[in-house]
């Protein structure tokens, strides 16, 4: 089945270690996003990926770190930077181009990050 | 700097009720609105707009964009129990940067 999916569901950080949420689609997507979503509250982008080997920062990446080395990957690393960093990661995809189709993201499962 | 505002920021209706949530949006390199429901996890997509004036219609839900005001309308006609969610308002630019709003949290009361 095609889809998009994030692992692990959960994941403990202890002070001051770096991890990495992984992301992997298998819809042949282009653009690939990365946002998080604290309690009550909308999406922010983290980071967003057009192509393969290339990035864009959104609007909170301070104390994360993306890369795009394959089209199915993208994942996210949580380093000791970020102060703040439970909440809900949310990694989407979806194709370049116009129209309903194109234009729809989809969503993984998501990861919850919970500090220790 | 790109904006998505959504009001109101939560919402209590009673089953039956009629609905309008507004998304306002100040973005460069517009190319889409996009609506999305969240219940417990991923958004599912609802709506895209592009064009003003052009009403979306699906079941009970409908959408409209105005390019020229900047600001799109989901409406929720009947509203039922199941309609209880947070609803996303996002907007798409040229460069495939895709950007929220806070979110709309609608309680639908029996």
């Amino acid at each position: 089945d095609g889809g998009i999916t994030q692992s692990p569901k959960y994941l403990f950080r202890k002070e001051g270690q770096n991890v990495t949420l992984s992301c992997e689609q298998n819809l042949n997507h282009d653009a690939m996003y990365w946002y998080r979503q604290d309690p009550g509250q909308g999406l922010r982008l983290i980071y967003y990926s057009q192509i393969v080997n290339d990035f864009q920062k959104g609007d909170i990446a301070e104390g994360y770190s993306v890369s795009r080395e394959k089209k199915e990957s993208f994942p996210l690393t949580v380093t000791s930077a970020q102060k703040n960093p439970t909440a809900f990661y949310l990694c989407a995809s979806s194709i370049r181009g116009q129209g309903a189709a194109q234009e729809t993201q989809y969503f993984g499962p998501g990861t919850r990050l919970l500090v220790l | 700097e790109d904006k998505v505002v959504q009001s109101p920021l939560s919402l209590v209706v009673h089953e039956g009720d009629t609905v309008t949530l507004n998304c306002s949006y100040e973005v460069t390199n517009f190319r889409s609105l996009l609506w999305y429901k969240q219940e417990k996890k991923a958004p599912t997509f609802l709506f895209m707009l592009t064009s003003s004036g052009i009403e979306k219609k699906s079941g009970r839900l409908s959408s409209i964009l105005d390019k020229k005001e900047l600001f799109s309308i989901l409406n929720i006609t009947a509203t039922q129990t199941g309609d209880s969610a947070v609803y996303l308002c996002a907007l798409k630019t040229s460069y495939d940067k895709v950007i929220f709003g806070p979110g709309t949290s609608l309680s639908v009361i029996p």
